[in-house]
């Protein structure tokens, strides 16, 4: 079974810039999570859907970020402009439901923001 | 709100040694907890899930445990090796389903 693809695995970028990462879940999992990890801190969670609702987006910067998941399987999540502080991996995660144990991380998208 | 936190930031041991690694949390009120492993430049790999209603979790050489009532859960593992160098997180889910994140243990397994 393949596992959660993520791409590009690196970008680098000038503030103000914009940016954006992909992610393609578990085939058949309905929930799709992205969370940010800045370095020496542990992933927070950014946005969560459930197919392609969202369930929980209260720690979205939504004045730059903006995240998507038309059809239920693939996501895209957006930086623009981009800050500074963005620097950080950019983890996706899926899990079959919310309710389910287990989430299955991707490798992550190392963004550096010059 | 849930706070999760890890201590310590940073371990060195010597191959062979055993050693602890710390979770603690300020709501007890948790769905689960489960320790990953994260090398550098990849994602998180699943050790040990224990439910709200466990105590603890055996796998190979490592053993978690949960204390939900005093807020803390250990990382034992057994023997270490230089292979088991990686970053430890800690997360607990909350009843929303919400995975809350500790910053992370850094381990170093001398040979």
């Amino acid at each position: 079974e393949a596992g959660v693809a993520q791409s590009p695995r690196y970008k680098i970028i000038e503030k103000r810039q914009s940016v954006a990462f992909w992610c393609n879940p578990i085939s058949g999992h309905a929930t799709l999570y992205w969370y940010q990890q800045i370095l020496g801190q542990g992933p927070k969670l950014l946005i969560q859907f459930q197919n392609n609702g969202v369930v929980d987006d209260s720690q979205l910067p939504k004045d730059r970020f903006s995240a998507e998941r038309l059809k239920g399987v693939d996501s895209t999540l957006k930086i623009q402009p981009a800050k500074l502080e963005d620097s950080a991996v950019y983890l996706c995660a899926s899990s079959p439901d919310v309710s389910y144990n287990e989430q299955f991380f991707g490798p992550g998208t190392r963004l550096t923001v010059l | 709100k849930q706070e999760v936190t890890q201590i310590p930031a940073a371990l060195s041991v010597p191959e062979g040694e055993n050693l602890v690694l710390n979770c603690s949390f300020t709501d007890s009120a948790i769905y689960n907890l489960q320790w990953f492993r994260q090398d550098p430049g990849k994602g998180l790999t699943s050790l040990l899930l224990i439910q709200s209603s466990q105590r603890e979790q055996t796998s190979g050489r490592l053993n978690a445990s949960l204390d939900k009532s005093s807020g803390r859960s250990t990382l034992y593992i057994a023997a270490s090796q230089p292979g088991d160098s990686a970053t430890y997180l800690c997360a607990v889910k909350s009843n929303t389903g919400k995975l809350i994140f500790g910053q992370g243990t850094t381990l170093q397994v001398k040979p």
